[in-house]
Protein backbone atom coordinates (compact mmCIF):
# COMPACT_ATOMS: atom_id res chain seq x y z
CA UNK A 1 0.00 0.00 0.00
CA UNK A 2 0.90 3.47 -0.24
CA UNK A 3 3.81 4.99 2.46
CA UNK A 4 4.94 8.36 3.53
CA UNK A 5 8.53 8.13 5.53
CA UNK A 6 10.04 10.73 7.62
CA UNK A 7 12.91 10.97 10.31
CA UNK A 8 11.52 11.02 13.35
CA UNK A 9 13.75 13.92 15.03
CA UNK A 10 15.59 17.37 14.38
CA UNK A 11 16.99 19.68 16.07
CA UNK A 12 18.31 23.21 14.77
CA UNK A 13 19.55 26.35 16.30
CA UNK A 14 17.44 29.45 16.31
CA UNK A 15 17.92 31.80 13.47
CA UNK A 16 19.47 28.56 11.47
CA UNK A 17 17.48 27.24 8.38
CA UNK A 18 15.54 23.80 8.60
CA UNK A 19 14.64 21.12 6.23
CA UNK A 20 12.33 18.25 6.75
CA UNK A 21 12.48 15.55 4.56
CA UNK A 22 9.71 13.25 3.07
CA UNK A 23 9.41 10.13 0.62
CA UNK A 24 6.52 8.45 -0.67
CA UNK A 25 5.24 5.63 -2.45
CA UNK A 26 1.97 6.35 -4.10
CA UNK A 27 3.27 8.01 -7.85
CA UNK A 28 -0.52 9.01 -8.18
CA UNK A 29 -0.44 11.24 -5.69
CA UNK A 30 -1.68 14.47 -7.12
CA UNK A 31 -1.78 16.91 -3.94
CA UNK A 32 1.53 16.45 -1.05
CA UNK A 33 1.06 18.30 1.94
CA UNK A 34 3.00 19.83 5.18
CA UNK A 35 1.21 20.15 8.19
CA UNK A 36 1.96 21.34 11.64
CA UNK A 37 1.08 20.04 15.06
CA UNK A 38 1.61 21.92 18.38
CA UNK A 39 1.38 20.40 21.65
CA UNK A 40 -2.29 19.37 22.55
CA UNK A 41 -3.46 20.45 19.53
CA UNK A 42 -5.08 19.70 15.79
CA UNK A 43 -2.83 19.90 12.49
CA UNK A 44 -2.80 22.95 10.75
CA UNK A 45 -1.58 22.73 6.95
CA UNK A 46 1.46 24.95 6.54
CA UNK A 47 1.70 24.40 2.84
CA UNK A 48 0.87 22.00 -0.05
CA UNK A 49 2.38 21.31 -3.67
CA UNK A 50 0.53 19.84 -6.56
CA UNK A 51 2.74 17.15 -8.02
CA UNK A 52 3.12 18.64 -11.19
CA UNK A 53 5.67 21.65 -9.68
CA UNK A 54 8.98 21.17 -8.45
CA UNK A 55 8.94 23.89 -5.74
CA UNK A 56 6.75 26.05 -3.80
CA UNK A 57 7.43 29.04 -1.86
CA UNK A 58 5.54 30.98 0.32
CA UNK A 59 7.51 33.57 3.49
CA UNK A 60 9.63 31.38 5.39
CA UNK A 61 8.58 27.77 3.54
CA UNK A 62 9.75 26.72 0.46
CA UNK A 63 8.76 23.35 -0.29
CA UNK A 64 10.79 21.02 -3.01
CA UNK A 65 9.48 17.91 -4.69
CA UNK A 66 11.28 15.65 -6.53
CA UNK A 67 8.88 13.30 -8.16
CA UNK A 68 11.27 11.11 -10.03
CA UNK A 69 12.80 10.12 -6.37
CA UNK A 70 9.20 11.21 -4.60
CA UNK A 71 10.92 13.02 -2.04
CA UNK A 72 9.18 15.73 -1.04
CA UNK A 73 11.20 18.76 1.77
CA UNK A 74 10.20 21.57 3.53
CA UNK A 75 13.00 23.88 4.23
CA UNK A 76 12.03 27.00 7.18
CA UNK A 77 14.26 29.65 7.14
CA UNK A 78 15.52 31.46 10.29
CA UNK A 79 13.87 29.19 12.51
CA UNK A 80 12.14 30.73 15.37
CA UNK A 81 11.41 28.90 18.84
CA UNK A 82 7.79 28.83 17.79
CA UNK A 83 8.41 26.97 15.11
CA UNK A 84 9.05 24.12 17.52
CA UNK A 85 6.20 21.48 16.81
CA UNK A 86 5.51 18.17 15.10
CA UNK A 87 5.69 18.47 11.19
CA UNK A 88 3.88 15.56 9.17
CA UNK A 89 4.14 15.03 5.17
CA UNK A 90 0.86 13.80 3.43
CA UNK A 91 -0.24 12.72 0.34
CA UNK A 92 -3.32 12.63 -1.63
CA UNK A 93 -4.26 10.64 -4.55
CA UNK A 94 -7.60 9.86 -6.16
CA UNK A 95 -8.67 7.63 -3.75
CA UNK A 96 -9.70 10.73 -1.70
CA UNK A 97 -7.77 9.39 1.58
CA UNK A 98 -4.83 10.77 3.26
CA UNK A 99 -1.67 8.97 4.10
CA UNK A 100 0.74 10.74 6.54
CA UNK A 101 3.74 10.29 7.61
CA UNK A 102 5.10 9.87 10.90
CA UNK A 103 5.58 13.14 11.62
CA UNK A 104 9.14 15.09 12.55
CA UNK A 105 9.83 17.03 15.93
CA UNK A 106 11.59 19.93 15.17
CA UNK A 107 13.20 21.06 18.53
CA UNK A 108 14.67 24.89 17.99
CA UNK A 109 17.61 25.73 20.54
CA UNK A 110 18.45 28.95 21.62
CA UNK B 1 -18.00 29.54 10.97
CA UNK B 2 -17.16 26.70 13.45
CA UNK B 3 -14.94 24.53 11.41
CA UNK B 4 -14.33 20.64 12.65
CA UNK B 5 -16.00 20.16 16.30
CA UNK B 6 -14.74 17.77 18.25
CA UNK B 7 -15.87 16.33 21.85
CA UNK B 8 -15.52 15.28 24.00
CA UNK B 9 -11.72 16.67 24.58
CA UNK B 10 -10.81 14.21 27.17
CA UNK B 11 -12.41 10.69 28.03
CA UNK B 12 -11.61 7.76 30.54
CA UNK B 13 -13.23 4.57 29.83
CA UNK B 14 -13.26 1.23 31.73
CA UNK B 15 -12.43 -2.12 29.64
CA UNK B 16 -15.70 -3.09 28.20
CA UNK B 17 -17.41 0.27 28.21
CA UNK B 18 -18.94 1.74 25.16
CA UNK B 19 -18.69 5.28 23.85
CA UNK B 20 -19.48 7.56 20.84
CA UNK B 21 -17.03 10.65 19.56
CA UNK B 22 -18.18 13.38 17.94
CA UNK B 23 -17.45 15.44 14.80
CA UNK B 24 -19.45 17.93 13.23
CA UNK B 25 -18.12 20.19 10.76
CA UNK B 26 -19.83 23.38 8.77
CA UNK B 27 -18.19 23.69 5.62
CA UNK B 28 -20.27 21.63 3.47
CA UNK B 29 -17.84 19.15 3.33
CA UNK B 30 -18.18 15.64 1.68
CA UNK B 31 -15.28 13.95 3.18
CA UNK B 32 -14.87 13.09 6.39
CA UNK B 33 -12.51 10.70 8.37
CA UNK B 34 -11.83 9.32 11.57
CA UNK B 35 -7.54 8.65 12.79
CA UNK B 36 -5.77 7.95 15.88
CA UNK B 37 -2.21 9.36 16.77
CA UNK B 38 -0.22 7.13 18.11
CA UNK B 39 3.72 8.01 18.94
CA UNK B 40 6.06 7.36 16.78
CA UNK B 41 2.89 6.27 13.98
CA UNK B 42 1.79 9.54 12.80
CA UNK B 43 -2.07 9.19 11.59
CA UNK B 44 -3.70 6.15 10.83
CA UNK B 45 -7.04 5.83 9.09
CA UNK B 46 -9.74 4.39 10.86
CA UNK B 47 -12.95 4.74 9.10
CA UNK B 48 -13.90 7.51 6.60
CA UNK B 49 -16.54 8.91 4.26
CA UNK B 50 -17.10 10.14 0.79
CA UNK B 51 -20.62 11.17 1.53
CA UNK B 52 -23.83 10.77 3.42
CA UNK B 53 -24.61 7.73 3.87
CA UNK B 54 -21.82 6.18 2.50
CA UNK B 55 -18.65 5.02 4.75
CA UNK B 56 -15.30 2.82 4.20
CA UNK B 57 -12.86 1.64 6.08
CA UNK B 58 -9.74 2.73 6.27
CA UNK B 59 -6.21 1.03 7.66
CA UNK B 60 -7.21 0.39 11.51
CA UNK B 61 -11.05 -0.42 11.53
CA UNK B 62 -11.60 -3.27 13.81
CA UNK B 63 -12.99 -1.88 17.39
CA UNK B 64 -14.74 0.96 15.89
CA UNK B 65 -17.68 1.51 13.91
CA UNK B 66 -19.04 4.68 12.44
CA UNK B 67 -22.24 6.63 10.38
CA UNK B 68 -22.91 9.57 7.97
CA UNK B 69 -26.58 10.02 8.19
CA UNK B 70 -26.17 13.78 7.93
CA UNK B 71 -23.28 15.91 5.59
CA UNK B 72 -22.66 17.51 8.87
CA UNK B 73 -21.61 14.63 11.53
CA UNK B 74 -20.02 11.51 11.19
CA UNK B 75 -19.61 9.83 14.52
CA UNK B 76 -16.94 7.63 15.81
CA UNK B 77 -18.18 4.45 18.16
CA UNK B 78 -16.02 2.28 20.11
CA UNK B 79 -18.42 -1.11 20.55
CA UNK B 80 -16.08 -2.68 24.06
CA UNK B 81 -12.90 -0.17 25.09
CA UNK B 82 -10.22 -1.86 24.89
CA UNK B 83 -6.74 -0.60 26.49
CA UNK B 84 -4.87 -0.79 23.18
CA UNK B 85 -7.86 1.99 21.67
CA UNK B 86 -6.18 4.41 24.13
CA UNK B 87 -4.97 7.21 21.72
CA UNK B 88 -5.70 10.50 20.62
CA UNK B 89 -8.37 10.40 17.70
CA UNK B 90 -8.42 13.14 15.23
CA UNK B 91 -11.56 13.94 13.05
CA UNK B 92 -10.81 15.75 9.52
CA UNK B 93 -12.66 16.70 6.86
CA UNK B 94 -13.18 18.11 3.12
CA UNK B 95 -14.10 17.97 -0.13
CA UNK B 96 -13.77 15.64 -2.37
CA UNK B 97 -11.32 15.69 -4.78
CA UNK B 98 -12.56 16.29 -8.65
CA UNK B 99 -9.67 15.85 -11.27
CA UNK B 100 -7.20 18.36 -10.78
CA UNK B 101 -8.94 21.19 -9.89
CA UNK B 102 -7.59 22.96 -6.57
CA UNK B 103 -6.23 22.23 -3.46
CA UNK B 104 -8.75 20.35 -1.37
CA UNK B 105 -6.48 20.23 2.09
CA UNK B 106 -8.00 18.49 5.19
CA UNK B 107 -9.14 20.87 8.38
CA UNK B 108 -8.53 19.20 11.23
CA UNK B 109 -10.57 18.92 14.82
CA UNK B 110 -8.61 19.52 18.05
CA UNK B 111 -8.70 15.79 18.92
CA UNK B 112 -10.31 13.73 21.59
CA UNK B 113 -7.28 12.19 23.87
CA UNK B 114 -9.07 8.84 25.21
CA UNK B 115 -7.27 6.32 27.99
CA UNK B 116 -9.09 2.83 28.56
CA UNK B 117 -8.31 1.54 31.57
Amino acid sequence: GEDVEQSLFLSVREGDSSVINCTYTDSSSTYLYWYKQEPGAGLQLLTYIFSNMDMKQDQRLTVLLNKKDKHLSLRIADTQTGDSAIYFCAERDYGQNFVFGPGTRLSVLP
Amino acid sequence: NAGVTQTPKFQVLKTGQSMTLQCAQDMNHEYMSWYRQDPGMGLRLIHYSVGAGITDQGEVPNGYNVSRSTTEDFPLRLLSAAPSQTSVYFCASSYRMRGLVGNTEAFFGQGTRLTVV
